[in-house]
């Protein structure tokens, strides 16, 4: 069974940093492109950032361009989401989110990390 | 940031029939297939549709989808109390280079 773990999520001050991981499990990591996707409380879903398998093609939301940076490693089957300069408005549960090799979109998604930003 | 547009809310009644809408523009829905997420309070997304209209494994044939043009919707046939939940739709955008998401709908059974 396909299986993402999300962990590293927890409370920062604003302008602070934090590293969430992804731990993948029960596919072939390094054949799919992989996701992070946030969901602010009571709001809705929001992409954040896509890496693709081979990591040659990288995209972000322009609401984290240049304060976030997605990686992987296809070693450790491992996604990363590197965010520096949080601000209150980055609250939110993040999830991993596996990209189906069939077709445009997510399949699968992890059980989330939260991420509070708040002095 | 929600580019695809859906009703804050539906209903109905045990048995009905519930339709909830998306729209979106030529640079997503119009361009690239529609997914739709089935999402509990405290839990993750879970996939109901995808390519448009077709089902994944383990889910009901109640659920349908359609696409036109720059629009899509999702079906609910035979509502039950445990459709209780928040419905999103997405898709790339070759603008933004990024997945969109629809701005929620909750479905209650009333």
């Amino acid at each position: 069974d396909v299986q993402l773990v999300e962990s590293g999520g927890g409370l920062a001050q604003p302008g602070g940093s934090l590293r969430l991981s992804c731990a993948a499990s029960g596919f072939t990591f390094s054949s799919y492109s992989m996701n992070w996707v946030r969901q602010a409380p009571g709001k809705g879903l929001e992409w954040v950032s896509k890496i693709s398998s081979s990591s040659t093609t990288i995209y972000y939301a322009d609401s984290v361009k240049g304060r976030f940076t997605i990686s992987r490693d296809k070693a450790k089957n491992s996604l990363f989401l590197q965010m520096n300069s949080l601000r209150d408005e980055d609250t939110a549960v993040y999830y991993c989110a596996r990209e189906s090799g069939s077709y445009s979109g997510i399949d699968y998604w992890g059980q989330g990390a939260l991420v509070a930003v708040s002095s | 940031q929600s580019v695809l547009t859906q009703p804050p809310s539906a209903s109905g009644t045990p048995g009905q029939r519930v339709t909830i809408s998306c729209s979106g523009s030529s640079s997503n829905i119009g361009s690239n297939a529609v997914n739709w997420y089935q999402q509990f309070p405290g839990t993750a997304p879970k996939l109901l549709i995808y390519n448009n209209y077709q089902r994944p494994s383990g889910v009901p044939d109640r659920f349908s989808g359609s696409k036109s043009g720059t629009s899509a919707s999702l079906a609910i046939s035979g509502l039950q109390s445990d459709d209780e939940a928040d419905y999103s739709c997405a898709a790339w955008d070759d603008s933004l280079n990024g997945y969109v998401f629809g701005t929620e709908t909750k479905v209650t059974v009333l």
